[in-house]
């Protein structure tokens, strides 16, 4: 079976202050991808990235950075200098390769609030 | 560059009663998904279709339908709506010829509220 867990709930942070989104995640594929979404206040899923599992190379793209260890299986999203307008709830979400169409198994969730 | 168009955008139904989503995927994506997003719950998988042929059906009730047409849009019908059918249901479209191949693009979502 598929899993993916995100322990924290919610997070408040001060702006500017650097912060970490964990995701775990259980799968029997050897080959699979993990992905971030965004939902802000508005609804909508925003996508922000794709990692596939034979690739191990940590990413970053302006203030966001992953880190994908695949030995401990996690998938952790990093903010660095937080803003006001990065408050959302953040998914983390795991597809597998083979035999399940491509759905997507979300975890739970994580709520970040920014304060000014 | 063009997004995934869901109508409408908010609807409101009685118990009983019936309701159609429509789904438009982004241009020359080949599979939609539909997922259902409870309040403060993460989106659950319903089905999805690819070419017009369902591909993976996961928790979606008997009394709701689905299906992808030639023109690659796509419907969720329910019917004998219930409370618990208030969500927000979203669309997405992917396709492995684009650019981030395999990556689901979620249209706004449709809110749902059963009365």
């Amino acid at each position: 079976a598929q899993k993916v867990t995100q322990a924290q709930t919610e997070i408040s942070v001060v702006e500017k202050e650097d912060v970490t989104l964990d995701c775990v995640y259980e799968t029997r594929d050897t080959t699979y991808y993990l992905f971030w979404y965004k939902q802000p206040p508005s609804g909508e899923l925003v996508f922000l990235i794709r990692r596939n599992s034979f690739d191990e190379q940590n990413e970053i793209s302006g203030r966001y950075s992953w880190n994908f260890q695949k030995s401990t299986s996690s998938f952790n999203f990093t903010i660095t200098a937080s803003q006001v307008v990065d408050s959302a709830v953040y998914f983390c979400a795991l597809r597998g390769m083979l035999g399940q169409g491509g759905k997507l198994i979300f975890g739970q969730g994580t709520e970040l609030s920014v304060k000014p | 560059a063009a997004g995934v168009i869901q109508s409408p955008r908010h609807l409101i139904k009685e118990k009983r009663e019936t309701a159609t989503l429509k789904c438009y995927p982004i241009p020359r994506h080949d599979t939609v998904y539909w997922y259902q997003q409870g309040p403060g719950q993460d989106p659950q998988f319903l089905i999805s279709f690819y070419e017009k042929m369902q591909s993976d059906k996961g928790s979606i009730p008997d009394r709701f339908s689905a299906q992808q047409f030639s023109d690659y849009h796509s419907e969720l019908n329910m019917s004998s709506l219930e409370l618990g059918d208030s969500a927000l249901y979203f669309c997405a479209s992917s396709s492995a010829e684009a650019e981030v191949a395999d990556t689901q693009y979620f249209g706004p979502g449709t809110r749902l509220t059963v009365l």
